[in-house]
């Protein structure tokens, strides 16, 4: 059990195409993150839950919307995407209670490769 | 928003060679990680810092917290060709952080030396 999923892990879209990206999670933990990694900026936060349906703006979230319907599922949309917006995406999972002596710090998925042309 | 300032951006290493590169803020952290990403693959978590002068193992790795609580260091000794990849530096702020959420730096890259 890989802990946490993304879906897909690769996808080519073109220029204002709607594009949903998936995090599945299987760890029960409370908050998400989505991120996008480029180039010369490192890990960059979009959007992140603290709860189901209790979302809130990262640094760079123009252009996205996200929806947690339910504990396990966090979901990124691109309503109109752009080629700005070609990234590495990565979701990541914590929760602040402790477990074995240990916090539980962000876990990533293996992230989502999103091309626009 | 802040920033974590994170150097080298990228060296070249030998085997067997020790590495040490830092994270530096201008804001004051209670937390202090590290991770690791290799290509293709997302972050991982490689240690955890929690205490200002808290300094912690893993393996060949070894990272600090910094007195001031405004930097942190990660070493690496006697490199192996699989301590390629990127390090990121990532702290979480002292002041009320609803969601547990942390800043990043802008990465460590390690290559091979040719």
């Amino acid at each position: 059990d890989a802990g946490i999923t993304q879906s897909p892990r690769h996808k080519v879209t073109e220029t204002g195409t709607p594009v949903t990206l998936r995090c599945h999670q299987t760890e029960n933990h409370r908050y998400m993150y989505w991120y996008r990694q480029d180039p010369g900026h490192g890990l960059r936060l979009i959007h992140y839950s603290y709860g189901v349906k209790d979302t809130d703006k990262g640094e760079v979230s123009d252009g996205y919307s996200v929806s947690r319907s339910k504990t396990e599922d966090f979901l990124l949309t691109l309503e109109s995407a752009t080629s700005s917006q070609t990234s590495v995406y990565f979701c990541a999972i914590s929760d602040p209670v402790k477990s074995s002596g240990k916090y539980n710090e962000q876990f990533f998925g293996p992230g989502t490769r999103l091309t626009v042309l | 928003g802040q920033q974590l300032n994170q150097s080298p951006q990228s060296m070249f290493i030998q085997e067997g060679e020790d590495v040490s590169m830092n994270c530096t803020s201008s804001s004051i952290f209670n937390t202090w990680l590290w991770y690791k990403q290799d290509p293709g693959e997302g972050p991982v978590l490689l240690i955890a810092l929690y205490k200002a002068g808290e300094l912690t193992s893993n393996g060949r790795l070894t990272a600090q917290f910094g007195i001031t609580r405004k930097d942190s260091f990660l070493n690496i000794s006697a490199s192996i060709p699989s301590d390629v990849g990127i390090y990121f530096c990532a702290g979480r702020p002292s002041n009320n952080n609803a969601g547990n959420m942390l800043t990043f730096g802008g990465g460590t890259r390690l290559m091979v030396k040719p």
